[in-house]
């Protein structure tokens, strides 16, 4: 079936840390991004990164399709990074518009 | 430059009501999307237009559901007969070609269905 995995469900950071968020999805999906929703509702796409490596700024993304699965990285991660991040991808075959969004790691991070 | 933007930003109603929920994207942006998102989900894809038509609508969950997009730029939505389960926040995004491409996201609409 069309699958997009995602974990850990929820993370909690000290200001400064460093994490790995992980994307898992079956073979039906593919073109990647990655997507931050701030406490306030607002969704920002962060990459559209189908396969390969990006980077902006403390935030990288990479994406392995051949193994069906995508990271994203944050570095010296702030308290404005809190907020839910999905990833979400287009079905094969089907429109390119329909996104299939996972359930998200909602991210805390403590001052 | 201006986001996409979305109206109104909050919409109370009572089941069975009919409801209209409007989207402005980007300038210049051909391709615009709805979505609902539930609490604690990730949002749902309703409905995808690229230009006037609708490209794919395979997501509307029934026909009280519809969207129009008369002249390729604003968007809305329209309920009708709304039940309480269609309470969510229903987000709009754009893009500037067909996609695959960017989606950039609007603030959203709560409705809620009492």
């Amino acid at each position: 079936g069309i699958q997009v995995e995602q974990s850990p469900p929820d993370l909690i950071l000290q200001e400064g840390a460093n994490s790995t968020l992980r994307c898992n999805f079956s073979d039906s999906v593919n073109n990647l991004q990655w997507f931050h929703q701030n406490p306030w509702g607002q969704l920002i796409n962060l990459f559209y990164i189908p396969s390969g490596t990006k980077q902006n700024g403390r935030l990288s993304a990479t994406t392995v399709a051949t193994e069906r699965y995508s990271l994203l990285y944050i570095s010296s991660s702030q308290t404005t990074d809190s907020g839910v991040y999905f990833c979400a991808g287009q079905v094969y075959g089907g429109s390119q518009g329909n996104l299939i969004f996972g359930k998200g790691t909602k991210l805390s991070v403590k001052p | 430059g201006a986001g996409v933007s979305q109206t109104p930003s909050n919409k109370v109603t009572e089941k069975g009501k009919y409801v209209e929920l409007r989207c402005d994207p980007i300038s210049g942006h051909t391709a615009l999307y709805w979505y609902r998102q539930s609490l604690g989900q990730g949002p749902e894809f309703l409905i995808y237009f690229q230009g006037t038509g609708a490209a794919d609508d395979s997501g509307l969950p029934n026909d009280r559901f519809f969207a129009v997009r008369p002249e390729g730029s604003v968007s809305t939505l329209k309920i009708q007969r709304t039940e309480r389960g269609d309470s969510a926040v229903y987000l709009c995004a754009s893009s500037l070609g067909a996609a695959p491409e960017t989606q950039y996201f609007g603030p959203g609409t709560r409705l809620l269905v009492l």
